[in-house]
């Protein structure tokens, strides 16, 4: 099926830093989603995408629906330890067509 | 309102074994899901239903048979277990609608199949 590039892997970055990650595909999405999960619990939805270009905040975060509709980009400003957690991209297209990233695993040192 | 629960939290089984794993949602939501997750791989889809005595396949639903007789409840069966199936596996659910509308997820049930 089709994939869902999403990097980096894994970042670890000093409190207060800025962070960005990103998601590719080869194919058409409809919708990008940006979802966090902490472990041992299920992934919590952040930023939902639903028309290319367009451009969403909630707080620190800011998401990005790409203008060919292949790719979304997630900035987090002024990293704090709370952020810690996997942050994983999904393009929908249909009912049974949602697929996720692979995740980025974002480590804050204080 | 308790969300979306989910049980066991932890299972181990041996293969060809069969077990149901609960999902149960109280939010009065229409469409719930089953997904799986693996190392290094994101979330897949197992089966969905879009409202009770609806359900539909899913990327990978081989392996699995659900049902939803009730708004509430979406269980998910093994019949048989495999090794392939040791996963996480997490139940999902929403309001129909735009796939914005925030999907709610379990806390999940690790699965362990010898």
């Amino acid at each position: 099926g089709q994939q869902l590039n999403q990097s980096p892997q894994s970042m670890f970055i000093q409190e207060g830093e800025d962070v960005s990650m990103n998601c590719t595909s080869s194919s058409i999405f409809n919708t990008w989603l940006w979802y966090k999960q902490e472990p041992g619990e299920g992934p919590v939805l952040l930023i939902a995408l639903y028309k290319a270009g367009e451009l969403t905040s909630n707080g620190r975060l800011t998401a990005q629906f790409g203008i060919t509709r292949k790719d979304s980009f997630l900035n987090i400003s002024a990293s704090i330890p709370s952020d810690v957690g996997i942050y994983f991209c999904a393009g929908h297209r249909s009912n049974n067509d949602m697929r996720f990233g692979a995740g980025t695993r974002l480590t804050v040192k204080p | 309102n308790a969300g979306v629960t989910q049980t066991p939290k932890f299972q181990v089984l041996k293969t060809g074994q069969s077990m149901t794993l609960q999902c149960a949602q109280d939010m009065n939501h229409e469409y719930m899901s089953w997904y799986r997750q693996d190392p290094g791989m994101g979330l897949r889809l197992i089966h969905y239903s879009v409202g009770a005595g609806i359900t539909d396949q899913g990327e990978v639903p081989n392996g699995y048979n659900v049902s939803r007789s009730t708004t509430e409840d979406f269980p998910l069966r093994l019949l048989s277990a495999a090794p392939s199936q040791t996963s996480v596996y997490f139940c999902a659910s929403r309001r129909r609608g735009l796939i914005g509308e925030t999907q709610y997820f379990g806390p999940g049930t690790r699965l362990l199949v010898l």
